[in-house]
Parts: C-alpha cells; structure tokens; sequence
C-alpha cells in the first residue's frame, strides 16, 4: 500500500509569490488533513476534508491559504501571495472513512521556505 | 497556555534503560491521546493510543493517561539507540479529529 504522498519535498520562493503544495492521500481514504509545523513550534492543525468537502478549516491562518480537494482524491494547499511568517514545514495526513479511531497517517511534509 | 505541553528535552537515556517521556494537556474535554515518533526529516508514525484511564502495553512501549491529573507518559523499556527521535505527544477531543500536538521531546538513547 502506497503512503501519503506529498509534492514538492522542498519549496524556496520570494515573498510574495504563490506556491501550491499537493497531497495524495492513500486511496481509499476520505479524510484528508493537513497540518503546518513552524520552526519551533508544535505541529498546527490547518484544515480536514471528508472526501470533497471542508469538515473543519478552523486552522487555517488567513485568507492567502486556499486548500481544494476536487474529485475526493489528492489535496492541493495554495499560498498566495507567500509571507516570510509561512515558512515552515507542511505536513498532510489521511485516514479512513469515518470518525473513529482511525489513525492518522502522515506525509514526509513540504518544506517551504519564503525568503 | 499550551494546549499540550512536553518538556522539549533533549533526553539523555543509556542503551538498556528505561525512558520516560511526560505530557501535560489543558482541555478536559480531551478524550483521545496519542504518541507519535519522529525521525529528523520524516513523518510522524503513530506508536501509541490511549483512550482511558491506566496503563496500555505494547511491546517495549507503555502509555499512561491520568485524566484526572491531564497527564500521559510514555514508557519505552530496553531503550535502544534506533529509539533516538522525537517523541511528539497529541490529543483530540473526540477521535482523530483536529488533533492538538506538543512540541516533542527529543530523546537520545545513547550506546
């Protein structure tokens, strides 16, 4: 079984240009989290999909964050236009249907770097 | 306040002996616990889950929740170097849900 896929591993843009992270979650899994880990800190709940649909996107920090998951597969995160305060490291997390205790399963994350 | 709280370590065990990781949460409506392990530059893998009060053995690890005290701790026996990582403590209010994670404790097993 393939795990949770991310896309780029590394990003490095300028302040002020978008950048667009994907996730593939494992097949079959509706839930679709993704989370964000700034240096130093703890890892951040951002946002969760039930398949197509927004479940929960009480964490996400602004309106230039845009999270689409179209067709209930794979996720895109989109930052537009990028601040110096969203580097970090961008983690995406599925798990299978329902609200259970399914565990999460995690991404190697997006490292994301706005100089 | 933090949500989930951990001491940041870095925790220093010989190889053999047995490591004690701690974890402190804030919101009593809290009612799913978890330890992750992450290796530097990987993604967290879940090791442990908790649910009620006690203890919850799984091989060399044991999980303890104290609900009334907002605590949980993980115990790893025979501690090996391969267990060097960070230990991330996480909660949720209801299953997997907006889990809240700690910083990590960064433990070193040293041989």
């Amino acid at each position: 079984e393939a795990g949770v896929t991310q896309f780029p591993s590394h990003s490095v843009i300028e302040k002020g240009q978008t950048v667009t992270l994907r996730c593939d979650p494992i097949s079959g899994h509706d839930n679709l989290y993704w989370y964000r880990r700034v240096m130093g800190k703890e890892i951040k709940f951002l946002l969760h999909f039930v398949k197509e649909s927004k479940q929960d996107e009480s964490g996400m920090p602004n309106n230039r964050f845009l999270a689409e998951r179209t067709g209930g597969t794979y996720s895109t995160l989109k930052v537009q236009p990028a601040e110096l305060e969203d580097s970090g490291v961008y983690f995406c997390a599925s798990s299978p249907r329902g609200t259970g205790n399914s565990p999460l399963h995690f991404g190697n994350g997006t490292r994301l770097t706005v100089t | 306040q933090k949500e989930v709280e951990q001491n940041s370590g870095p925790l220093s065990v010989p190889e053999g002996a047995i490591a004690s990781l701690n974890c402190t949460y804030s919101d009593r409506g809290s009612q799913s616990f978890f330890w992750y392990r992450q290796y530097s530059g990987k993604s967290p893998e879940l090791i442990m889950s908790i649910y009620s009060n006690g203890d919850k053995e799984d091989g060399r690890f044991t999980a303890q929740l104290n609900k009334a005290s907002q605590y949980v701790s993980l115990l790893i026996r025979d501690s090996q170097p391969s267990d060097s990582a960070t230990y991330l403590c996480a909660a949720a209010l209801r299953g997997y849900q907006k889990v809240t994670f700690g910083t990590g404790t960064k433990l070193q097993v040293i041989p």
